[in-house]
């Protein structure tokens, strides 16, 4: 089925701990986001990507790194990660207003 | 900036009641709005949009209409069912690449 795939859908991390969260679509898109998911805080954006081989920073880009591989693939990188990092992880992509999310990362740093 | 705010909950209704869920947005220009539901351990879902002032958005018995004047978006539903209990969020399409923006989000239970 077309739509953005997400992996994995849980992980747990201890604090130090690196790991990335991967994207895939198969529907065209140009661009491709990713939020995170927080009690009480809607989804706030990390890291955007306009377009193959161009990427910006959203809200919450501290902590974080992303690439994009290619038009299908958007990584998300957790260099060292941190408490503060729990919460979901969800991609997404997009043409014109058209959007698309994945199913999510439930993500745990002990 | 571009922001959205939405109505806080949880909001508790019994069956067939009436549901509006409350949205007023700041932008520039002339944004696209949005009504995204999850369901709990789900993705995201677009349940309406509208693009431009006086749309009526609709789906699923759920409506919305672009309120420039007032810069809002409310969401209304004339007779909610329980199966309509999730996580209801507002967004705005902004000007900078497309990004959406996102309200908090609103947590409807409908106990039978």
């Amino acid at each position: 089925n077309a739509g953005v795939t997400q992996t994995p859908k849980f992980q747990v991390l201890k604090t130090g701990q690196s790991m990335t969260l991967q994207c895939a679509q198969d529907m065209n898109h140009n661009s491709m986001y990713w939020y995170r998911q927080d009690p009480g805080m809607g989804l706030r954006l990390i890291y955007y990507s306009a377009s193959e081989g161009t990427t910006d920073k959203g809200e919450v880009p501290n902590g974080y790194n992303v690439s994009r591989l290619n038009k299908r693939e958007f990584s998300l990188r957790l260099e060292s990660a941190a408490p503060s990092q729990t919460s979901v992880y969800f991609c997404a992509s997009s043409i014109d207003i058209g959007y698309t999310f994945g199913s999510g990362t439930r993500l745990t740093v002990v | 900036g571009d922001s959205v705010t939405q109505m806080e909950g949880p909001v508790t209704l019994s069956e067939e009641a009436f549901l509006t869920i409350n949205c007023t947005y700041t932008a520039t220009g002339y944004p696209s709005l949005f009504w995204y539901v999850q369901y709990p351990g789900e993705g995201l879902q677009l349940l309406l949009k509208a693009t431009k002032a006086d749309d009526k958005g609709s789906n699923k018995g759920f409506e919305a209409t672009y309120r420039k004047e007032t810069t809002s978006f409310h969401l209304e539903k004339g007779s909610v069912q329980v199966s309509d209990s999730a996580v209801y969020f507002c967004a705005l399409r902004g000007s900078t690449l497309g990004r959406l923006y996102f309200g908090r989000g609103t947590q409807l239970t409908v106990w039978p």
